[in-house]
């Protein structure tokens, strides 16, 4: 099955880290772009970043928002991406989606996540 | 940054009822306009790609038109599973980017 399972998300706390996975399965993951798209409550969806396949060298690019404090990653060999949360804030309180385009030439989500929640608070 | 701005923020139709909802960009993005249909709890569904060409498995209801800065989504007859909010959002450059969303509720 073509899908991408995220986990990791949790309460953690104003200046701390989190560290989010994401797992796929069904599809070519080593040609593929991973971004990760969050959701605060009530709000609409927000672009957080990405990394592309290692044929363009794992590029990664962020929102303004998160320069600094969040790191894309992956691993081929696993199947898996990541994101790394550090210097967290309350407004980045939110779900969390791991999304593809299964390709890495577009840029359009055509796999989604279920998504997974982040609190941030003391 | 390219700002995407949708219209209405929500709307109330009814079952049958033609619904458009509107999209525009701050410059000039070409075709390179996507749409998504998102449902409480549930994953965010691809509809519509390089604004008009419609995703594989979604009903020929949906349509999308547009290019340049202004674009539309139209639902022809609306049925009891388009009820969701939908988001236009650009795929022409990083940092890539989403218009607020439009609620389509029932009336």
């Amino acid at each position: 099955e073509v899908q991408l399972v995220e986990s990791g998300g949790h309460l953690a706390q104003p200046g701390g880290s989190l560290k989010l996975s994401c797992a796929a399965s069904g599809f070519t993951f080593s040609g593929s772009a991973i971004h990760w798209v969050r959701q605060r409550s009530g709000k609409g969806l927000e672009w957080v970043g990405r990394i592309r396949s290692r044929p363009a060298d794992y590029a990664t690019a962020y929102a303004a928002s998160v320069i600094g404090r969040f790191t894309i990653s992956r691993d081929d060999s696993q199947n898996m991406a990541y994101l790394e949360m550090s210097s967290l804030k309350a407004e980045d309180t939110a779900v969390y989606y791991c999304t593809s385009p299964l390709s890495d030439y577009v840029f359009n989500f055509d796999l989604w996540g279920q998504g997974t929640l982040v609190t941030v608070s003391s | 940054d390219i700002q995407m701005t949708q219209s209405p923020s929500s709307l109330s139709a009814s079952v049958g009822d033609r619904v458009t909802i509107t999209c525009r960009a701050s410059q000039s993005i070409s075709s390179y306009l996507n749409w998504y249909q998102h449902k409480p709890g549930k994953a965010p569904k691809f509809l519509i790609y390089e604004a008009s060409s419609l995703q594989s498995g979604v009903p020929s209801r949906f349509s999308g038109s547009g290019s340049g800065t202004y674009f539309t989504l139209t639902i022809s007859s609306l049925q009891p599973e388009d009820f969701a909010t939908y988001y236009c959002q650009q795929s022409y450059s990083v940092p890539l980017t989403f218009g607020g969303g439009t609620k389509v509720e029932i009336k």
